[in-house]
């Protein structure tokens, strides 16, 4: 079936400016994480949701940044105000907990190029 | 703290010739341990996991792995390497089900013919 898939693949926005990100995981997978990936941080956990739990924004570096995830399906990233350093590729994996293990699967991200 | 070490950021290898990757974790409790492969532009495609059982695990594309929790490693071998496999590897370590991954800094593959 379909992998996760993620809209834009690629953005360019001005600094201060607000973006949304967007990511489809994998039909019956029930739990979404976010990630970033930079070239000064590697790859960093931002976000993630399973069922109708709250979720663990432990995360997100600063209150810029939200996320939601509508009908436990699709969800949004949402930065505000982008500084530069926000420019980085953001990942998206989604995951079916089944028999006490959980592999991610990951999209292909979206490249944020913050001017 | 969950925390991964590759030590290898850049690896040169000739095809055909065997591959070891390095992977040190640190985790509390039993690891959940996963090797993923990233090409350029690409995201992160899962070469294979290790969640209990067999310590040897096999993946896609002909690599395997092998949990040693005495020395805390996952390391990540192919006998005999493509050309396709040059890329970027990277190990990572999580606490089970709905659990935040945690990666290393990835290793960077690069196959000389």
């Amino acid at each position: 079936g379909a992998g996760v898939s993620q809209s834009p693949s690629n953005k360019v926005t001005e600094k201060g400016k607000d973006v949304e990100l967007r990511c489809d995981p994998i039909s019956g997978h029930t739990a979404l994480y976010w990630y970033r990936q930079s070239l000064g941080q590697g790859l960093e956990f931002l976000i993630y949701f399973q069922g109708n739990s709250a979720p663990d924004k432990s995360g997100l570096p600063s209150d810029r940044f939200s996320a939601e995830r509508t009908g436990g399906s699709v969800s949004t990233l949402t930065i505000q105000r982008t500084q530069q350093e926000d420019s980085a590729v953001y990942l998206c994996a989604s995951s079916l907990i089944q028999f006490g293990t959980d592999t991610q699967y990951f999209g292909p991200g979206t490249r944020l190029t913050v001017l | 703290a969950q925390s991964v070490t590759q030590p290898d950021i850049h690896i040169t290898v000739s095809e055909g010739a065997s591959l070891e990757l390095r992977c040190n974790y640190s985790y509390g409790a039993t690891p959940y341990l996963f090797w993923y492969v990233q090409s350029p532009g690409q995201g992160l495609q899962l070469l294979l996991k290790y969640f209990s059982g067999d310590t040897l695990v096999q993946g896609i594309k002909g690599f395997e792995a092998e949990f040693k929790r005495s020395q805390s490693s996952f390391n990540l071998r192919k006998p005999s390497v493509h050309w396709s496999d040059a890329a970027e590897y990277f190990c990572a370590v999580g606490g089970g089900t709905a659990s935040k991954l945690t990666f290393g800094t990835g290793t960077r593959l690069q196959v000389t013919l």
